[in-house]
């Protein structure tokens, strides 16, 4: 596709429930990034995929959270157990190379809300 | 650690007013420096960046930033604001050539017509 895609667009859980949101980056692009964005905050780092190594995972913020991206290509970001503090909007993004001089294509981002 | 204060959450001006939307930074090594925008229901598009170079940077839309070390600052501006310039501006640092990005809370520019 033309950029990137995230789907579910909105997505809303029960608290305890499991929750999966995917994200497809830019065809040919290295890097994959997720970000969480608070309701009036920025965004927030999570982890980083350069293809489907899994550099960084400094960001996620307890063990309820997962990332994987299994062939290099779609990602997909699971949090078991939702709790209300995990409602935000959940950010993907991806560059062609890992240079962070490169630019970041950002997805509409998924709307989590956890009632 | 590497953090970004954007400095006003709200900025209200008139269609053809200039803006100045400001962003300080804190970093302990070398940035590389970020704004982007994000219109409703989009996801984030990048504006400009500093890498090195030339203090003034521009970008797309008629916006620039100039990168002030003396006052770790990085404050974007444009001369003449238009309707469709409304939308919520992250300025964002990146520190010692690393992948991860940190962005400030946030400015929501109003275009008042």
């Amino acid at each position: 596709g033309a950029g990137v895609s995230q789907s579910p667009r909105y997505k809303v859980a029960k608290r305890g429930q499991d929750v999966a949101l995917r994200c497809d980056p830019i065809s040919g692009h290295v890097s994959l990034f997720w970000y969480q964005q608070a309701l009036g905050q920025g965004p927030e780092f999570l982890t980083y995929f350069q293809n489907e190594a899994q550099l960084d995972k400094s960001g996620l913020p307890s063990d309820r959270f997962f990332a994987e991206r299994p062939e290099g290509s779609v990602s997909t970001l699971k949090i078991q157990r939702t709790q209300q503090e995990d409602s935000a909007v959940y950010l993907c993004a991806s560059s062609l190379r890992s240079a962070v001089l490169l630019e970041k294509f950002f997805g509409p981002g998924t709307r989590l809300t956890v009632l | 650690a590497q953090s970004v204060t954007q400095l006003d959450s709200q900025v209200p001006v008139f269609e053809e007013a200039p803006v100045e939307l400001r962003c300080n930074y804190s970093s302990s090594v070398s940035v590389y420096l970020f704004w982007y925008v994000q219109y409703p229901n989009q996801g984030l598009q990048l504006l400009l960046k500093y890498l090195s170079g030339s203090t003034l940077v521009k970008g797309i839309n008629g916006f620039e930033a100039e990168f002030n070390k003396s006052q770790t600052s990085f404050h974007l501006r444009k001369p003449s604001v238009h309707i469709s310039d409304t939308a919520e501006y992250f300025c964002a640092v990146s520190s010692g050539g690393y992948q991860k990005v940190t962005f400030g809370i946030g400015t929501k520019l109003q275009v008042i017509p």
